[in-house]
């Protein structure tokens, strides 16, 4: 069965940077990408980016590519996704996903990151 | 970026009513269309996945239809545990994009 198991909440202080985890499980890690989609409070969803596990090949949402930073440990079958320079709209759940090519059919619980001072 | 354009925003109807939301692209992005299911505090579900394939394990009472620009989904008899927000979502082109949501609200 696929799993997709997500680190825990954090609270940064702007400036700072976050670096989630997203632990997979149950299906050939390099076979998949990984999209990373992110919900702000009361709000709809955001694709940050994309990530091949196979040969690490990236595709980030232009507003990402510069303070974001998608990668992946073949050795663990997990992926990371970090922020930095955070800014207090940067609240929000950060999901995992595994993508079939840019589709995502499985998704991690979310991981919620508090940026406030 | 490819605009997707949910309506309606939100919705209310009563349990066994057939419900239809719909999404435009604003450019064509053939069947590359999927729908999500969300509940209070939970993660999006896949519901349908390329405009009208139904996700394994997804009761048949979810469908959806279309291509090119203009979409639908539709529940053909609401039950209980589907009053939730739905998401439309493009995957033909970088950035993905998602519509705006519909929130199910009972009546």
């Amino acid at each position: 069965q696929v799993h997709l198991v997500q680190s825990g909440a954090e609270v940064k202080k702007p400036g700072a940077s976050v670096k989630v985890s997203c632990k997979t499980s149950g299906y050939i890690f390099t076979s998949y990408g990984i999209n990373w989609v992110r919900q702000a409070p009361g709000q709809g969803l955001e694709w940050m980016g994309w990530i091949s596990p196979h040969n690490g090949d990236t595709h980030y949402a232009q507003k990402f590519q510069v303070r974001g930073t998608m990668t992946t440990d073949t050795s663990t079958s997990t992926a990371y996704m970090e922020l930095r320079t955070l800014r207090s709209d940067d609240t929000a759940v950060y999901y995992c996903t595994r993508g079939a090519g840019l589709l995502s059919d499985y998704w991690g619980q979310g991981t919620l990151v508090t940026v406030s001072s | 970026d490819i605009q997707m354009t949910q309506s309606p925003s939100s919705l209310s109807a009563s349990v066994g009513d057939r419900v239809t939301i719909t999404c435009q692209a604003s450019q064509d992005i053939s069947n590359y269309l999927n729908w999500y299911q969300q509940k209070p505090g939970k993660a999006p579900e896949l519901l349908i996945y390329d405009a009208s394939n139904l996700q394994t394990g997804v009761p048949s009472r979810f469908s959806g239809s279309g291509s090119g620009t203009h979409f639908t989904f539709t529940i053909s008899s609401l039950q209980p545990e589907d009053f939730a927000t739905y998401y439309c979502q493009q995957y033909d082109n970088v950035p993905i994009t998602f519509g705006q949501g519909t929130r199910l609200e009972i009546k």
